[in-house]
């Protein structure tokens, strides 16, 4: 039972590249969360999921798109990355009567 | 605005001594609080929660205190533990929301032997 696996942990990207990030859980959880932690501003929600094939957008969401093709998969996109983008992501998912099981995070960096 | 505010960002305490971390809130819709932990180079852990219905829930050396009143809620640890040296993250829910966490800041406790 991995929990919640984030891929990949380190990514460094020039502006405007774009990429994937991967989060996937075996919990069989509906909701699934994307985090970002910048210094001195703690966890602020991207974009959420409830469900499969359904996306909806958190606090900070330009810049981010989302899909939840499958349950266990959710996966955050950049298009065209900028140096503000640079933080660590943090991939959350929950069950029925459960707390938030978090992934370890993919620590990205634009220069 | 900061909904969530978590006003110390360090506090250091003695092993076997208590830690009180405090966290305080604007939103008087926010129902249900959470404490996280969080390692270097991990994500955050869930520790321990609490309903506003409730003012105290304990766990083992984990208590947390909520005064509505004063929209203000406290992490006890005792006894502190050198292993309990992390970032902590006050966490709080709107009821109904899809459990959209909305943090604070974070306090790094250190733990001394």
């Amino acid at each position: 039972n991995a929990g919640v696996t984030q891929t990949p942990k380190f990514r460094v990207l020039k502006t405007g590249q774009s990429m994937t990030l991967l989060c996937a859980q075996d919990m069989n959880h509906e909701y699934m969360y994307w985090y970002r932690q910048d210094p001195g501003m703690g966890l602020r929600l991207i974009h959420y999921s409830v469900g499969e094939g359904t996306t909806a957008k958190g606090e900070v969401p330009d810049g981010y798109n989302v899909s939840r093709l499958k349950k266990q998969n959710f996966l955050l996109g950049l298009e065209s990355a900028a140096p503000s983008q640079t933080s660590v992501y943090f991939c959350a998912s929950k069950g029925v009567g459960s707390p938030l099981h978090f992934g370890n995070g993919t620590r990205l960096t634009v220069t | 605005d900061q909904q969530v505010k978590q006003n110390s960002p360090s506090l250091s305490v003695q092993e076997g001594r208590i830690s009180i971390l405090n966290c305080d809130y604007t939103n008087s819709m926010f129902d249900y609080f959470l404490w996280y932990k969080k390692y270097p180079a991990e994500g955050p852990t869930f520790l321990i929660s609490i309903s506003s219905i409730k003012d105290k829930n304990e766990d083992g050396r984990f208590t947390v205190f909520l005064n509505k009143s004063a929209k203000h809620l406290s992490l006890h640890i005792v006894p502190s533990q050198p292993g309990d040296s992390a970032v902590y993250f006050c966490a709080a829910i709107i009821g109904g929301s899809n459990y959209k966490l909305t943090f604070g800041k974070g306090t790094l406790l250190t733990v001394n032997p």
